[in-house]
């Protein structure tokens, strides 16, 4: 069955700490991931995704992620945090053919200290 | 402006009487869903549309009803909350052969 696995639930980092949020995901065939990030209080939005091609993806507010294949990972990276990163984070992945179900991760809350 | 929205934002409601949430994308996006969010469980898809007058069921559809009579729309209807639905909805669309949701800003239900 499609799964996508985020181990970390809850992280806390001071500010300009750097930080890595795992994700791995069980698919068959070739796969799209997604970084959505969810600030309190609002709605999900997409961070970034990896469709193909070069596995180290850009996303907005200096988030990258890596795709490693061999792995089947898709972890989060930033350099250095910020206290507006205060956020959950979700993985999510889809199949890259017919009918795409999303499936998400159970979600990874970032706490950022001042 | 592209967007989700979602009605009511917040609600409370007593066991047994009847909700409906709703849905409107102005994006014309073919594909809708619905999804509840509780602590420590991530995202569960409760229902589905791929397009107009073609819904499915999700991973937790058990209490929840869907229609899809317009593009734009698609409610989504508890004929008898109970206190296990108290949770936070999401509805998302996306375009057909697009790979990105868009979320409403969500609704917060409490059944009592």
């Amino acid at each position: 069955a499609q799964s996508v696995s985020q181990h970390n639930h809850h992280v806390i980092l001071s500010e300009a700490a750097s930080l890595e949020l795992g994700c791995n995901y069980s698919y068959g065939g070739t796969v799209n991931l997604f970084w959505y990030v969810q600030y309190p209080g609002q709605h999900l939005q997409l961070l970034l995704k990896y469709f193909s091609g070069d596995p180290l993806v850009k996303g907005i507010k200096g988030f990258e992620a890596e795709f490693i294949k061999s792995k089947f990972s898709f972890n989060l990276r930033k350099p250095s945090v910020q206290w507006s990163d205060t956020a959950e984070y979700f993985c999510a992945a889809h199949s890259s053919g017919g009918y795409q179900k999303v499936t998400f991760g159970t979600g990874t809350k970032l706490q950022v200290i001042p | 402006e592209a967007q989700v929205t979602q009605n009511p934002r917040y609600l409370i409601t007593v066991t047994g009487k009847k909700l409906t949430v709703t849905c409107s994308q102005n994006m014309n996006h073919e594909y809708m869903s619905w999804y509840r969010q509780d602590p420590g469980l991530g995202l569960r898809q409760i229902y589905y549309s791929m397009n107009v007058e073609v819904t499915d069921k999700g991973d937790v559809p058990e209490g929840y009803k869907v229609s899809r009579k317009e593009k734009r729309n698609f409610p989504l209807i508890l004929e008898s909350p109970s206190p296990n639905q108290t949770s936070l909805y999401f509805c998302a669309s996306r375009a057909s052969g697009g790979r990105e949701l868009f979320f409403g800003e969500g609704s917060r239900l409490t059944v009592l």
